[in-house]
Order: structure tokens, then C-alpha cells, then sequence
């Protein structure tokens, strides 16, 4: 089954304790992104990534790195989390360039930052 | 001023009503999605348009690029389209490419 992973499901965690919230994909898609869902705010992208070894900032990447060493997987690290990036997020994949293709979205993670 | 507007915000329609869903944007635009976000918090994609109308079911999108405008059809509504669709956008200004910029969705109820 084609599908986008995301684990955890729920975290709750600190200020300051470093935290990565997976993200894999089983389609071979070359397209991957993270992004933040807030009330009021609508869904806002983090980073995503053309392809392997290929990142590039959204409009909300500060507090945020991320990586892409294999095609299937694009890990969403937090170094020091702090309470403002207490939100859900969502790992999405697509073919090629990314917009131009259906987006496939992860079930969401739901972290709280105390 | 946000350059991804939708509406209304909020919309509550009794089964097998027509309803329609507006998005609007102030930038040039390659392409535009229609997602639909179900009450678990779960989002698919139901539309990619970059001209014209596609049809999936009872749902129609349709985008007139002229008028930086498009809108979500869903004919014989039922109460399994309750929901909050959102509408995104790939622009030509405002970052580089593969940014997104994505509306703040409507609420959709459906009541039997």
C-alpha cells in the first residue's frame, strides 16, 4: 500500500531536549516536505527537499533542520524545542518536482513542547 | 495581507445541497491544489489544476487563471463531506520553487 509514515503519532517533550520525528515513504517519490498546522494559521511549509541531498527552506524553517540521505526518508529534527513550535505536523511526498503531482500526506504528529 | 483567500470560512448546508467553496490569490500561480482534511486531522489531495475543470464524483474543481480564482464543487452533498478543504497554491513570487502557500481552509458541515 502506498502510503506516507510519520512516527510519533503524539509527543510530549521539554524545552531544549532535542527531538526527530521520522518521516518515510514507500512510492519512490523524489518530492518531500514537512509542514505546521496551527489554528488560525492554516498549514505552513517547514523545508522539503527536491531529492536526495536536496533541502531547501518554506516560510517557517526557523527552530528546524532536516535531511535527506536516502530517497525514502526525510527526518524533521528539532535541536532545542521550545513551547511556540508546539504544533501538528505533517510529512507529505509527491513525484517529481513536487506541485505538479498529487501530494501525499502522513497521518500527522501532534507535539506539545512544555 | 494573506495571498491565499478562501470562503467562506465556515459553511453549514443540509444534505444534498450544492455547495460551493471559493479560493482566491494575488500572486501568479504554475498550479493549485484542492485538499480535503477529515475531522481526525487526515489530509488527501482531491485536485491538481492548472486550467480549466476536473471532475472526480460529485466534486468539480475549477480555476480561471485570468481571475486568480478557483472553486470546489460538491454536488448532492452528504454528511461524509464534512470536512475542511483547503486550498493551496504554488506561486511565481514570494520564495523559490517548491515553496507552497496554502489557505486557511473551509469548514465544511453536512446535516442530515
Amino acid at each position: 500500500e502506498a502510503q506516507v509514515t510519520q512516527n510519533p503519532r503524539y509527543l510530549i517533550t521539554v524545552t531544549g531536549k532535542k527531538l526527530t520525528v521520522t518521516c518515510s515513504q514507500n512510492m519512490n517519490h523524489e518530492y518531500m516536505s514537512w509542514y505546521r498546522q496551527d489554528p488560525g494559521l492554516g498549514l505552513r511549509q517547514i523545508y522539503y527537499s527536491m531529492n536526495v541531498e536536496v533541502t531547501d527552506k518554506g516560510d517557517v524553517p526557523e527552530g528546524y533542520k532536516v535531511s535527506r540521505k536516502e530517497k525514502r526518508n526525510f527526518p524533521l529534527i528539532l535541536e532545542s524545542p521550545s513551547p511556540n513550535q508546539t504544533s501538528l505536523y505533517f510529512c507529505a511526498s509527491s513525484a517529481g518536482q513536487g506541485f505538479y503531482h498529487e501530494q501525499y500526506f502522513g497521518p500527522g504528529t501532534r507535539l506539545t513542547v512544555t | 495581507k494573506n495571498e491565499v483567500e478562501q470562503s467562506p470560512q465556515n459553511l453549514t448546508a443540509q444534505e444534498g445541497e450544492f455547495i460551493t467553496i471559493n479560493c482566491s490569490y494575488s500572486v501568479g500561480i504554475s498550479a493549485l491544489h484542492w485538499l480535503q482534511q477529515h475531522p481526525g486531522g487526515g489530509i488527501v489531495s482531491l485536485f491538481m489544476l492548472s486550467s480549466g475543470k476536473k471532475k472526480h464524483g460529485r466534486l468539480i474543481a475549477t480555476i480561471n487563471i485570468q481571475e486568480k480564482h478557483s472553486s470546489l464543487h460538491i454536488t448532492a452533498s452528504h454528511p461524509r463531506d464534512s470536512a475542511v478543504y483547503i486550498c493551496a497554491v504554488k506561486g511565481w513570487f514570494g520564495g523559490s520553487q517548491g515553496n507552497l502557500i496554502f489557505g486557511k481552509g473551509t469548514k465544511l458541515s453536512v446535516k442530515p
